[in-house]
């Protein structure tokens, strides 16, 4: 089956650093971009930005330059979604996607919900 | 950065009715747009691609179209499971961007 799969829910305090996770399965992942998108409470789709799993190819939106980072560990056919330090407004529901040949989120992970809060 | 805009914020319509919504773009986008939908709760389900391509599994009562900076997502007769929020995203520059979403709700 073709999937992405998520790690769970993440509750941090501010200025702590976090790691969120997304697994491929049941397709060559290499072969793929992979894409981020934000969603806080009650609020509207944000693109954060996309990597390629073949060569970590990375393209960040400029909203979220140097907040974010994005990698690629492709042994275990997973990407990543990195912070630093963390701040309240992270606060949100982190989905990602892997890309259509177009660039388009095709097939969806569950999302993340992240926490932040002192 | 492309900005998309999403018309009505709200349509409140019956099962069996038409709904058409709207996505403006800042600029043209050619035809690189597609609609996605959410529904609570889930992920976003990718409907539609390059304006008027039906993804795997989308029935035919989903329809796009449209090029340039105007788009029109349509379904065609409303299902109770079509009740949900449908958001437009272009791909024809970076940073990829989504409108603001329009809410078909119950009437």
């Amino acid at each position: 089956e073709v999937q992405v799969v998520q790690s769970g829910i993440e509750v941090k305090k501010p200025g702590e650093s976090l790691k969120i996770s997304c697994k491929g399965s049941g397709y060559t992942f290499t072969n793929y971009w992979f894409g981020w998108v934000r969603q806080k409470p009650g609020k509207g789709l944000e693109w954060l930005g996309v990597i390629h799993a073949s060569d970590s190819e990375t393209r960040v939106s400029p909203s979220f330059q140097g907040q974010i980072t994005m990698s690629v560990d492709k042994s275990i056919s997973t990407t990543y979604l990195q912070w630093s330090s963390l701040k309240a407004s992270d606060t949100a529901i982190y989905y990602c996607a892997r890309l259509m040949s177009t660039v388009y989120m095709e097939v969806w992970g569950p999302g993340t919900t992240v926490t932040v809060s002192s | 950065e492309i900005v998309l805009t999403q018309s009505p914020a709200t349509l409140s319509l019956s099962p069996g009715e038409r709904a058409t919504l709207s996505c403006r773009a800042s600029q043209s986008v050619r035809y690189y747009l597609a609609w996605y939908q959410q529904k609570p709760g889930q992920a976003p389900r990718l409907l539609i691609y390059d304006a008027t391509n039906r993804a795997t599994g989308i029935p035919a009562r989903f329809s796009g179209s449209g090029s340039g900076t105007d788009f029109t997502l349509s379904i065609s007769s409303l299902e109770p499971e079509d009740f949900a929020v449908y958001y437009c995203q272009q791909r024809t520059n970076w940073p990829l961007t989504f409108g603001g979403g329009t809410k078909v709700e119950i009437k």
